[in-house]
């Protein structure tokens, strides 16, 4: 089966501009989450969709961070505008519904802010 | 405070031994910890799951350990090989099933020495 598909893989972008990542998960993944890793440290959960509606995005900051999932499938992740600090890999994995809570993470998207 | 630790230094092995990884968590009870490689420029892949009431789980030259009572799982990779040299992470899931997302520790970089 295909696995979770992230675009574009790299984006360099200067700060105060914005920036917009897309994701295509496991056909039939209910569950999609966006992860925030900075190198050399394990990635942080930012938000985590079921289906189409929000189940968690406590750590997401919201001032400059936006997610979607339209019709329970892609999801996009906007940051804007973009801060220094946001330079990270954004990640994003799926995970079936059930007993099961393994995920499986796309390739990730590498941003630089300069 | 919360706290996943895993060695903070690089681990050296030879190849044909044994590599044993250290994840300690303090202030969780997670109800599955789970294992995932990560390899330079890719995102983690999932590896193994233990569940809070399993001791013990393997899969192939793989072995992890489960204790909550010391609040700490061991990743084992037996007749160790130069293609198992990886990032690996820990990651702690509180609600069990996917309810939440994962909670990562930073990783402990691997290198089998052929």
């Amino acid at each position: 089966e295909a696995g979770v598909a992230q675009s574009p893989r790299y984006k360099i972008i200067e700060k105060r501009q914005s920036v917009a990542f897309w994701c295509n998960p496991i056909s039939g993944h209910a569950t999609l989450y966006w992860y925030q890793q900075i190198l050399g440290q394990g990635p942080k959960l930012l938000i985590q969709f079921q289906n189409n509606g929000v189940v968690d995005d406590s750590q997401l900051p919201k001032d400059r961070f936006s997610a979607e999932r339209l019709k329970g499938v892609d999801s996009t992740l906007k940051i804007q505008p973009a801060k220094l600090e946001d330079s990270a890999v954004y990640l994003c994995a799926s995970s079936p519904r059930g007993d099961s809570s393994e995920q499986y993470f796309g390739p990730g998207t590498r941003l630089t802010v300069t | 405070s919360q706290k996943i630790e895993q060695n903070s230094e690089a681990l050296n092995i030879q190849e044909g031994k044994t590599a044993t990884l250290t994840c300690n968590y303090t202030n969780y009870s997670p109800a599955y910890l789970q294992w995932y490689r990560q390899d330079p420029g890719r995102g983690p892949v999932f590896l193994l799951l233990i569940r809070e009431n399993e001791k013990e789980k393997r899969k192939e030259r793989l072995k992890v350990t489960f204790d909550t009572t010391l609040k700490q799982s061991l990743f084992h990779i037996t007749a160790s090989q130069p293609a198992d040299s990886a990032t690996y992470l820990c990651a702690l899931d509180e609600s069990g099933g996917g309810a939440d997302g994962l909670t990562f520790g930073k990783g402990t970089h691997l290198i089998i020495q052929p």
